[in-house]
Formats: structure tokens, sequence, C-alpha cells
């Protein structure tokens, strides 16, 4: 099994609906992340966590919120969604012990299309 | 100004070839360094980090230059399997990571 899951892998929906996109992870990592891509540009970070009660923006926050229900699990929502949004979406995680040689660890990504 | 800029390619090289990529940063006080792989749509996986002394890990030989504020990757006798974009990530003491647009790579036959 994959160690950082994110459901779904694929959605469409249209302007003005609310999306929650969900990841797991079973890596036992304390921070976990939210990054977005767009063709030809390099991931941008939405929201991160390095831990359950800790929530940060990122470079790209707007319209977008965050919830960390758990170590294991961090869910991206977008409130409503506009055709903007639309993107390749990455959930990471990381461990906090060995922070200045801390890599990432990436979901497969959730490809989302806004109408 | 891009926090992380690199050379967006493509760069196109034969088989045998040997290929490097640069990325400048900005923010002096970032303190890691990777080189990251993506395969078409796929995520993100690490490819190695860089050490200030540099260091190789088979045909791959990473470089940091903290004075110039650049990192650098060199690919020697590549492969048709090398084929990928390529991203440079710096991190901060914040634990933050900042990526690099990519740069992409194609080995012909």
């Amino acid at each position: 099994d994959a160690d950082v899951t994110q459901t779904p892998r694929n959605r469409i929906t249209k302007t003005g609906k609310r999306i929650m996109l969900e990841c797991s992870q079973t890596k036992g990592h304390d921070r976990m992340y939210w990054y977005r891509q767009d063709p030809g540009l390099g991931l941008r970070l939405i929201y991160y966590s390095f831990d359950v009660k800790d929530i940060n923006k990122g470079e790209i926050s707007d319209g977008y919120s965050v919830s960390r229900q758990a170590q294991a699990k961090f869910s991206l929502s977008l409130e409503s969604a506009i055709p903007n949004q639309t993107a390749l979406y990455f959930c990471a995680t990381s461990d906090s012990t060995v922070w200045d040689r801390e890599t990432q660890y990436f979901g497969p990504g959730t490809r989302l299309l806004v109408l | 100004r891009k926090e992380v800029e690199q050379d967006p390619g493509p760069f196109n090289v034969p088989e045998g070839a040997t290929v490097a990529f640069n990325c400048t940063y900005s923010n002096s006080a970032s303190q890691s360094f990777f080189w990251y792989r993506q395969d078409c749509r796929k995520e993100p996986k690490l490819l190695m980090s860089v050490y200030s002394s540099g260091n190789e890990d088979g045909r791959f030989t990473a470089q940091l230059n903290r004075a110039s504020q650049y990192i650098s990757l060199l690919i020697r006798d590549s492969k048709l399997s090398d084929s990928a974009t390529y991203l440079c990530v710096v991190n901060t003491n914040a634990g933050k990571s900042t990526f690099g647009d990519g740069t992409t790579l194609t080995v012909k036959p």
C-alpha cells in the first residue's frame, strides 16, 4: 500500500461548488503539506501543518482552507470552486526530526477540473 | 524575481551524453537543498539531497555554491529512462520548501 494516499484521484466540479480533497499517510510523519501545480510550473504551497494543532498559510492560500483531523489526515477544501483552481494538487509529508535534511514524500496527486 | 529559478529547457540530448542543470536561489538563509525528479503528471520523488561538499550518486552529481547561491545537477551517460522534469528545491529553517519550475530533459536514442 502507498504511504501517502489522496482521494479522489480525479474530480470534475462546477463553479461555486464546495469540494474537499483528502490526504492520508501511514509514514508517521508530523508535517503535512498541500501544493498545487499548474502546467509548466513548479509546485506552489497552499497550506502546511507541522502538528495536529498547527495550521499555516502558504504562498497561495486564498480560496482554500484546510483541516488537520489527526496526525495521519490533512484535508484541503475549496469553499466555492472557481475555474482558475483547475490544477494538479499534491499532498506531501515530511519528518521534522531530521529538519535540515528532511525530504518530502508525495501522494499521487488529484487532478481537479472546475468548469 | 522568483525565489528559486531554473532554466526550463527543454534539454534534448542523445543517449550517453552528459547534461548539467543549474538552479539559483535568492534567500541567503536557505538551509538545505534537493533535486527531485517528476515524471509526466506524476508525483515528484527525491532524486538526491545536495550537500555543501558536493555529492555523487552513481551517474548523478550535485554541487552547492552558497556564495553564489546556486546548485547544480550533472547527469553523466544519460539513459532514456532519465527523461523527466528535474525540480530544484530549497528549504528554509522554517521547514518550508520552495520549488523551482523544473527543467525538462528528453534523452533520445
